[in-house]
């Protein structure tokens, strides 16, 4: 079965620092990785995706994502951190192949950014 | 372009009682999700649709749990008795084209569910 794990449940940064969400997941095959972005009581907002291609990839917001396949793992990361970026952080995995349609989600990181 | 809607935003009701929640998609979009978020986790999927055929209904609890999307486009999913378990929030997403596996869903606000 698939899976998806954000090892921290938080993570706080300051103001200006770089920040890293850490995401590994577990797929049979070649994977489909996506990152949201929850703020409270707001639905998911998409940042980003992987699909093919580029190991870096660049979404909203200034947000980016580094795929690693020997790693398994594909970590949101952001040069500098402002206080608006603190919300919920879930990646998501899908498979590209005979595996499960379905998108499967992590449990979620809080980022805190202190000003 | 306007975004998924979603009603209501929150609810609450008592034990064995019955609620239904409403989600209208993005316009154009024919593929139509129903998710649940427990607190502290991230959402399951109950059910998806694609235009108003049911594509995977494999994780909801169907004692309980129903959807429907008649002319394939809104949705409403019912919960009837509900369980203290069911306190949650209920997430709508939609995406297009089709059933793409690249496909990026696309989410409401969700409605927040208490039940006591």
């Amino acid at each position: 079965a698939q899976s998806v794990a954000q090892p921290e449940d938080q993570v706080n940064v300051a103001e200006g620092n770089p920040l890293t969400v850490k995401c590994t997941y577990s797929v049979s095959g070649n994977p489909y990785l996506f990152w949201y972005v929850q703020y409270p009581n707001r639905g998911l907002q998409f940042l980003l995706k992987y699909i093919t291609g580029d190991n870096l990839v660049k979404g909203s917001y200034g947000f980016e994502a580094e795929f690693n396949k020997s790693q398994t793992s594909f970590h949101l990361k952001k040069p500098s951190a402002l206080v608006s970026d603190s919300a919920l952080y879930f990646c998501a995995v899908r498979a590209s192949g005979a595996g499960s349609y379905q998108l499967t989600f992590g449990k979620g990181t809080k980022l805190s950014v202190i000003p | 372009e306007a975004g998924v809607a979603q009603s209501p935003r929150y609810k609450i009701i008592e034990k064995r009682q019955s609620v239904a929640f409403w989600c209208n998609p993005i316009s154009g979009h024919a593929t139509l999700y129903w998710y649940q978020q427990i607190l502290g986790q991230g959402p399951k999927l109950l059910i998806q649709f694609q235009n108003n055929g049911v594509v995977d209904d494999s994780q909801l609890p169907k004692d309980r749990f129903s959807a429907e999307r008649l002319k394939g486009v809104d949705s409403t999913l019912k919960i009837q008795p509900a369980k203290l378990e069911d306190s949650a929030v209920y997430l709508c997403a939609s995406s297009s084209p089709g059933l793409a596996r690249t496909d990026t869903q696309y989410f409401g606000p969700g409605t927040r569910l208490t039940v006591l």
